[in-house]
């Protein structure tokens, strides 16, 4: 079946420091990526589309700024928070879609980011 | 526009009981549904999905979801649950060209012994 990985699953940094999350496909190309962001007993939250060789589409009050998102390939799609902060604390997760028209997403195990 | 509704956001309940979690959607374009599973720390699982065909659609852990048009719902139901399955569920949406998926609230369920 179709596998999606994140790394690092969890992450404690400081407050200033950017922090860079990788979602991979592992065993389909991927030209669609999507990054959500989860608070705690809350639903998913999409933070942005990732097209593989194109800018990002960011939802609306997500700051393109601060989530820089790049799809250099169609198996790897990168999220940093750059200058995180407490308040971005939070666990992220992506998905992909793969090539063949379909809208079902492969979820990622998420990732557990801590900004103290 | 899409969007999705769970009305419960807990649904407690004894082990071998049956249950029902609801999910009710509004979309002006085709549909494609989706339920998800959330355990403590981890992604989503997805649990069953309806593209087309058949409006009962089944996942090989005795849950099942049926669509239904008129009533715009897709509601999820086991006739017998386990501790195991104590966890988030999350109802979805996806079907316009943006292919993205729209998220219901989620419901835990949580089962008793």
């Amino acid at each position: 079946g179709a596998v999606v990985s994140q790394h690092p699953s969890r992450v404690i940094c400081k407050s200033g420091t950017s922090v860079k999350i990788e979602c991979r496909s592992l065993d389909f190309q991927a030209t669609t990526m999507f990054w959500y962001r989860q608070f705690p007993k809350q639903s998913l939250m999409l933070m942005a589309t990732s097209n593989e060789g194109s800018k990002a589409t960011y939802e609306q009050g997500v700051e393109k700024d601060k989530f820089l998102i790049n799809h250099a390939s169609l198996t790897l799609s990168t999220l940093t928070v750059t200058s995180a902060h407490p308040e971005d604390s939070s666990f992220y997760i992506c998905s992909a879609r793969d090539r063949t028209d379909s809208y079902e997403q492969y979820f990622g195990p998420g990732t557990r980011l801590t900004v103290t | 526009a899409q969007s999705v509704t769970q009305l419960d956001s807990q649904v407690p309940v004894f082990e071998e009981a049956p249950v029902e979690l609801r999910c009710n959607y509004s979309s002006s374009v085709s549909v494609y549904l989706f339920w998800y599973v959330q355990y403590p720390n981890q992604g989503l699982q997805l649990l069953l999905k309806y593209l087309s065909g058949s409006t009962l659609v089944e996942s090989i852990n005795g849950f099942e979801a049926e669509f239904n048009k008129s009533q715009t719902s897709f509601h999820l139901r086991k006739p017998s649950v386990h501790i195991s399955d104590t966890a988030e569920y999350f109802c979805a949406v996806s079907g316009d060209s943006s292919y993205k998926l729209i998220f219901g609230s989620g419901t835990r369920l949580l089962v008793r012994p």
